[in-house]
């Protein structure tokens, strides 16, 4: 079974240029979650899809981050215009849909995470 | 504001040592608690977690870790290192009504001397 699949590993642009990260998770997770971890800080949650739809996005550090997962699959994440402080490792994990009996999504759905993407904005 | 603290960021150990790594959480409630290894190039692997019951969790490569809810911890523990145990290592907590998004702490890295 293939796992949690990230590109590009490494990407380096120019501030104010735009850059897509995809993140393709483990076949028949319905659960998609985005983290980023800049240098020297810990891994910090930015949002999370259920199939196509936005769960929650409260982590999303401002306007010019994107997410999209159309069709429920494959997730983008674009950064329109990246900025010098938003280099670092963007990770990618996905879990089953597990819910409790009152709907909501269990932290016990183990996520699967991806090597990441390094981006660095010069 | 919940919180993870892992205070090491940086541990050396001998091959054949011993291992203990910090982890702190600040949560009102017992959280879900993880541990996750990243190796270098590779995705962060889950090594052992906890929901409830024994708090003491055994987990892969022979790794354990013991929740204790005074203290609010879950200290990672290896009896005897090995080399290929060079990594970082990620504590990490989800809550029951948070849709199972994770709060980590910085992360420790570990360097093994022979």
């Amino acid at each position: 079974e293939a796992g949690v699949t990230q590109f590009p590993s490494h990407s380096v642009i120019e501030k104010g240029q735009t850059v897509t990260l995809r993140c393709d998770p483990i076949s028949g997770h319905d659960n998609l979650y985005w983290y980023r971890r800049v240098m020297g800080k810990e891994i910090k949650f930015l949002l999370h899809f259920v199939k196509e739809s936005k769960q929650d996005e409260s982590g999303m550090p401002n306007n010019r981050f994107l997410a999209e997962r159309t069709g429920g699959t494959y997730s983008t994440l674009k950064v329109q215009p990246a900025e010098l402080e938003d280099s670092g490792v963007y990770f990618c994990a996905s879990s089953q849909d597990r819910t409790s009996g009152r709907g909501l999504i269990l932290a016990k759905n183990i996520q699967y995470f991806g090597a990441g993407t390094r981006l660095s904005v010069l | 504001a919940q919180s993870v603290t892992q205070p090491d960021i940086h541990i050396t150990v001998s091959e054949g040592a011993s291992l203990e790594l910090r982890c702190n959480y600040s949560y009102g409630a017992t959280p879900y608690l993880f541990w996750y290894v990243q190796s270098p190039g590779q995705g962060l692997q889950l090594l052992l977690k906890y929901f409830s019951g024994d708090t003491l969790v055994q987990g892969i490569k022979g790794f354990e870790a013991e929740f204790k809810r005074s203290q609010s911890s879950f200290n990672l523990r290896k009896p005897s290192v090995h080399w290929s145990d060079a990594a970082e290592y990620f504590c990490a907590v989800g809550f029951y009504n948070q849709g199972g998004k994770l709060i980590f702490g910085q992360g420790t890295e570990l360097s093994v001397k022979p």
